[in-house]
């Protein structure tokens, strides 16, 4: 089955700085690799997705990028902000398949003022 | 629109009872998906319901079972509950039209199980 690691596991940086956030994942034939964003008691919040047809995608100050030949994707925040801070998590799976999304163990991302 | 709902929120069972979980899909979401969350991990993946059947599983044993209604929410139960079930249990809707699809989930807030 698919295998997904994520790194690192705690990020501080200072506000207005940027954050990267790296996954690797095992199986080629995954194609869907969505980014969730978990608040305190919170459930996940899909935040941006990328399909594997695609290199990179933005959204205003989050953006996603794919390497398929490396099997690795990253998230990039620009400009953070103190509501930024949360544990984000990497996902992948094939966008068609039965086996629902694997995780990565999550990032805390904790903006400093 | 309204999102995930989850009930309850918070839960206490005894090793080796029974519970039931309960999710109500987001609005215009026909596939409703149970993830456990174990502290400190990301979401693990236990099954997908659609069209009232279960379709694709993860790694977890018989004991948890599931339904879904024709309103699209859904049910999660686990037996014999043992202190490694203690865990955030997600819900998560979507949409899908014929074939499977992982794309756009939505998750609720969780329900907190704890087994003692």
């Amino acid at each position: 089955g698919e295998n997904v690691e994520q790194h690192p596991s705690t990020l501080s940086v200072q506000e207005g700085d940027s954050a990267v956030i790296k996954c690797t994942y095992s199986d080629s034939a995954s194609n869907y690799f969505p980014w969730y964003k978990q608040e305190l008691g919170k459930g996940p919040q899909l935040i941006i997705d990328i399909r594997s047809n695609v290199g990179e995608k933005k959204d205003q100050r989050i953006a996603v990028t794919l390497n398929k030949t490396a099997k690795h994707f990253s998230l990039h925040i620009t400009e953070t902000q103190p509501e930024d801070s949360a544990v984000y998590f990497c996902a992948a799976s094939i966008g068609g398949g039965a086996d629902g999304l694997t995780f990565g163990k999550g990032t805390h991302l904790i903006i400093q003022p | 629109e309204t999102g995930v709902t989850q009930s309850p929120t918070h839960l206490i069972k005894t090793r080796g009872q029974q519970v039931t979980l309960r999710c109500s899909s987001q609005s215009g979401h026909n596939t409703v998906s149970w993830y456990q969350q174990a502290l400190g991990q990301g979401p693990q993946f236990i099954f997908q319901y659609y069209r009232e059947e279960e379709n694709g599983r993860g790694n977890f044993p018989p004991r948890f079972s599931g339904l879904q209604f024709p309103n699209y929410s859904s049910e999660l139960n686990v037996n014999a509950l043992e202190l490694d079930d203690s865990a955030l249990y997600l819900c998560a809707s979507n949409v899908r039209k014929g074939s499977y699809s992982n794309y756009g989930y939505t998750f609720g807030s969780g329900t907190r199980l704890t087994v003692v």
